[in-house]
């Protein structure tokens, strides 16, 4: 089993919907939860992070993160053409020295 | 603040040459790792290192990879020789600390190898 396993799409959804990106994690004792997106030929970039259950918003993305069952959420609400990337689950802490990440889930925002 | 350097953007070489690559971490980072990303995969760890220490290279292919972080600033990934499995997007990052606010990676080198 796979540390942090996450729906890896392809995903197209028309622009203004809301898009809910979703991964598990096997690793209880990880203690915080980031969201990196990748463009095309660029590295990632961090979008958002948290350290606890519960949800975090930053303008129209919520992150959420339910510890007792392991799973981590993403939600982009009006979704424009521009959030067409691949995003990227990721999670440590505890003994884990480094990030471990998600396989990534490509999402194409359609105009 | 500038960002964290990589280069070359690209690589193509034949199958058992050698090949490196260069970063250099934003300035005041302790800590940096370099990443393999395979199309369609997420970032795979290859080595930790805390300033010019090696914190984690268990999931370094030691027979063909080797890494170096000279002086705790500029690190070089080398692979010799390399495989056509080698194709990939290596990723280096840096962090302040231990990562725990995230990393900032660089926009890494693809290699191809023929």
């Amino acid at each position: 089993q796979k540390e942090v396993e996450q729906d890896p799409g392809p995903l197209s959804v028309p622009e203004g919907a809301i898009v809910s990106l979703n991964c598990t994690y096997s690793n209880s004792a990880f203690q915080y939860f980031m969201w990196y997106r990748q463009y095309s030929r660029k590295g990632p970039e961090l979008l958002m992070y948290t350290y606890s259950s519960g949800n975090k918003e930053d303008g129209r993305f919520t992150a959420q993160v339910d510890k007792s069952s392991k799973y981590i959420s993403l939600f982009i609400r009006d979704s424009q053409p521009s959030d067409s990337a691949t995003y990227l689950c990721a999670t440590g802490g505890g003994s884990a020295r480094q990030l471990t990440f998600g396989s990534g889930t490509q999402l194409t925002v359609l105009p | 603040e500038a960002g964290v350097a990589q280069s070359p953007r690209y690589k193509i070489i034949e199958k058992r040459q050698s090949v490196a690559f260069w970063c250099n971490p934003i300035s005041g980072h302790a800590t940096l790792y370099w990443y393999q990303q395979i199309l369609g995969q997420g970032p795979k760890l290859l080595i930790q290192f805390q300033n010019n220490g090696v914190v984690d290279d268990s999931q370094l292919p030691k027979d063909r990879f080797s890494a170096e972080r000279l002086k705790g600033v500029d690190s070089t990934l080398k692979i010799q020789p390399a495989k056509l499995e080698d194709s990939a997007v290596y990723l280096c990052a840096s962090s302040f600390s231990q990562g725990e606010n995230g990393y900032t990676f660089g926009s890494g080198t693809r290699l191809t190898v023929v």
